[in-house]
């Protein structure tokens, strides 16, 4: 299947330090998603992206859709203990279909006090 | 509000036992999905269902089987469990055929032994 290359794999940092992370694909995807698992519970929705190049704000996190449709990145800025957790990159392939979303790998954030 | 509900949450097989995985959505969504997510692979598409009726292979079919009920509910099952199928299990639906906002259950997480 398709693979999205979601980098980077975990991220150590402080309290409050702003955090980037970021997928590529060698696909063209449509749709771009960021997903945030908590510990024992399911995926949830944080940012859906639908244009090339748009970029769009949640609160303290932003994600943008890259240019080339190849490409997504999410911003956590000033983080706090809660945004523990592993983000996942989404995409949903060019055309669309039933089949669902290819994910990311995975990005495991953790904040040292 | 329930959302997308599985059950159970655990459970432990014997290696050549069978079991179905349980999940409903209240959210009068059109498709389903059923994952897998293994340490370091992040979240592969194992069958989907775009609508009531139908289903479809994902990435990763073999060993398992499908029944979209109705349009609440689709099982997923076990026929002869292999350690190699221990996992924690995500069902997901969605509103769109092309699993945009895919909106996930709390997982089952599967040990075969």
């Amino acid at each position: 299947g398709q693979q999205l290359n979601q980098s980077p794999q975990s991220m150590f940092i402080q309290e409050g330090e702003d955090v980037s992370m970021n997928c590529t694909s060698s696909s063209i995807f449509n749709t771009w998603l960021w997903y945030k698992q908590d510990p024992g519970e399911g995926p949830v929705l944080l940012i859906a992206l639908y244009k090339a190049g748009e970029l769009t704000s949640n609160g303290r996190l932003t994600a943008q859709f890259g240019i080339t449709r190849k490409d997504s990145f999410l911003n956590i800025s000033a983080s706090i203990p809660s945004d523990v957790g592993i983000y996942f990159c989404a995409g949903l392939k060019s055309g669309g279909g039933a089949d669902g979303l290819t994910f990311g790998k995975g990005t495991h954030l953790i904040i040292q006090p | 509000n329930a959302g997308v509900t599985q059950t159970p949450k655990f459970q432990v097989l014997k290696t050549g036992q069978s079991m179905t995985l349980q999940c409903a959505q209240d959210m009068n969504h059109n498709s389903m999905y059923w994952y897998r997510q293994d340490p370091g692979m992040g979240l592969r598409l194992i069958y989907y269902s775009a609508s009531e009726g139908t289903t479809d292979k994902g990435e990763v079919p073999n060993g398992y089987n499908v029944s979209r009920l109705n349009k609440r509910e689709f099982s997923l099952r076990l026929e002869s469990a292999a350690p190699s199928q221990t996992s924690v299990y995500f069902c997901a639906s969605s509103e769109t055929r092309g699993g945009t906002e895919a909106f996930f259950g709390q997982g089952t997480r599967l040990t075969v032994v």
